[in-house]
């Protein structure tokens, strides 16, 4: 199993403002994976972010919106760019671990309310 | 691409009663299905997953069977408890998927004492 922590656990921020937040895991990983999910709503992947490259955006997300940075195999960062009250969302980093690597571990989320 | 349908909720059972939340998933190649449950305010944590047909995977009570036929992934719980009161997510995933998830839009569990 893995363990993942995630900073902030929640913040308030104005409109045009950045925030960037961290994601710890307690073993090396290969991929991390970041997912929004807005309020009342399922969760949609934002990126993958693997080690030593840039990261991998799905359909709808754009780099120059949530920069990812992934220095380490520990370690990932995911910043919400000039934020909107349309940001108000919980995201969650993840990463695959256990057997086989087929069990994603989610960390707590990091709240994030924009006025 | 891929999909999960899931029952739609809220769901609200009164505690000691069976639960069924329904889910069902279309997918390229063979994925491994996945329950995540979310309780009030806190993030997602594994239920119980299960990574080929007719695998069931369990914990806490709760099952599920991985039906390659009906392309189905059913929850159960033969008696619910006030604790129980969560979002449950059915996802699908995988290495074959490069190990992204696909998630359901979940269903919101009330359990009433």
């Amino acid at each position: 199993s893995a363990v993942i922590s995630q900073k902030p656990s929640r913040d308030i921020c104005q409109r045009g403002t950045s925030l960037t937040i961290q994601c710890q895991v307690d073993s090396q990983v290969t991929m991390m994976f970041w997912y929004r999910q807005q309020p009342g709503q399922s969760l949609t992947l934002i990126a993958t972010a693997n080690q030593g490259s840039e990261a991998t955006y799905e359909s709808g997300f754009v780099i120059d919106k949530f920069p990812i940075s992934r220095p380490n195999l520990t370690f990932s960062t995911l910043t919400v760019s000039n934020m909107s009250p349309e940001d108000s969302s919980i995201y969650l980093c993840s990463a695959p671990a256990g057997e086989e690597g087929e069990t994603q571990y989610f960390g707590p989320g990091t709240r994030l309310l924009v006025l | 691409g891929d999909s999960v349908t899931q029952m739609e909720g809220p769901v609200t059972l009164s505690e000691e009663a069976f639960l069924t939340i329904n889910c069902t998933y279309t997918a390229t190649g063979y994925p491994s299905l996945f329950w995540y449950v979310q309780y009030p305010g806190e993030g997602l944590q594994l239920l119980l997953k299960a990574t080929k047909a007719d695998d069931k995977g369990s914990n806490k009570g709760f099952e599920a069977t991985y039906r390659k036929e009906t392309t189905s992934f059913h929850l159960e719980k033969g008696s619910v408890q006030v604790s129980d009161s969560a979002v449950y997510f059915c996802a699908l995933g995988g290495w074959g998927s490069n190990y992204k998830l696909t998630f359901g839009k979940g269903t919101l569990l009330t359990v009433n004492p």
